[in-house]
């Protein structure tokens, strides 16, 4: 059982182009995080959501609770964002996290 | 350090070994967490600490698998007669606080995570 699904699962884009990663998860939640994992393992957190959107520099989240949904967006996008993105949700009991596993993102110069 | 580190960073072991794996989180830091990442695969929670006291293991996959804090700071994941199936990168992440919503406080940072591979 996939508490958290992300789409898609690779994913090529011509540098410049608009993204978004999709994430659907099944269970209650108190927070949304989204990770980047660059190749060599480090994971960096983007965001974290309860509700809403934030933004930063070219990146946007969002989240939808009713629909538990969420979408990560990267306008203009860079080689340099090539990476793999994951969204992750913490149960709310706060104790545990599901992750999805992953969206693999390239962008060719 | 300024941020999480752990140790060893690469770890080999032959199959019904004991391993030990160490994370310092940023000092200060509450909550600490491990995580197993198989190969291609996202992270797995295995623990969650809020200071010394281990407050879920529910993801621990077996009784072979042991964390501790003691003093609520560094934690070490132990792992007894490892088994192929180990194999994989075990990441630790800790928080500044205890809360479960979205806050600086609350965001996780990560260290380089330790890749154990058991021959």
């Amino acid at each position: 059982k996939n508490e958290v699904e992300q789409s898609p699962q690779n994913l090529t884009a011509q540098e410049g182009e608009f993204i978004t990663i999709n994430c659907s998860y099944s269970v209650g939640i108190s927070a949304l995080h989204w990770l980047q994992q660059h190749p060599g393992g480090g994971i960096v957190s983007l965001f974290m959501l309860s509700s809403g959107k934030k933004k930063h520099g070219r990146l946007i989240a969002t989240i939808n609770i009713q629909e538990k949904h969420s979408s990560l967006h990267i306008t203009a996008s860079h080689p340099r964002d090539s990476a793999v993105y994951i969204c992750a949700v913490r149960s709310v009991t706060g104790n545990q996290f599901y992750f999805g596993t992953g969206t693999s993102l390239t962008v060719i110069p | 350090g300024a941020g999480v580190s752990q140790s060893p960073r690469y770890k080999v072991a032959k199959r019904g070994q004991d391993v030990a794996l160490r994370c310092d989180p940023i000092s200060g830091h509450v909550s600490l967490f491990w995580y197993q990442q198989a190969l291609g695969q996202g992270p797995e929670f295995l623990t969650y600490f809020q200071n010394e006291a281990q407050l879920d293991k529910s993801g621990l996959p077996s009784d072979r698998f042991f964390a501790e804090r003691p003093e609520g700071s560094v934690s070490t994941l132990k792992i007894q007669r490892t088994q192929q199936e180990d194999s994989a990168v075990y990441l630790c992440a800790s928080s500044l606080g205890a809360g479960v919503y979205s806050s600086s406080y609350n965001e996780q940072f990560f260290g380089p995570g330790t890749r154990l591979t058991v021959l």
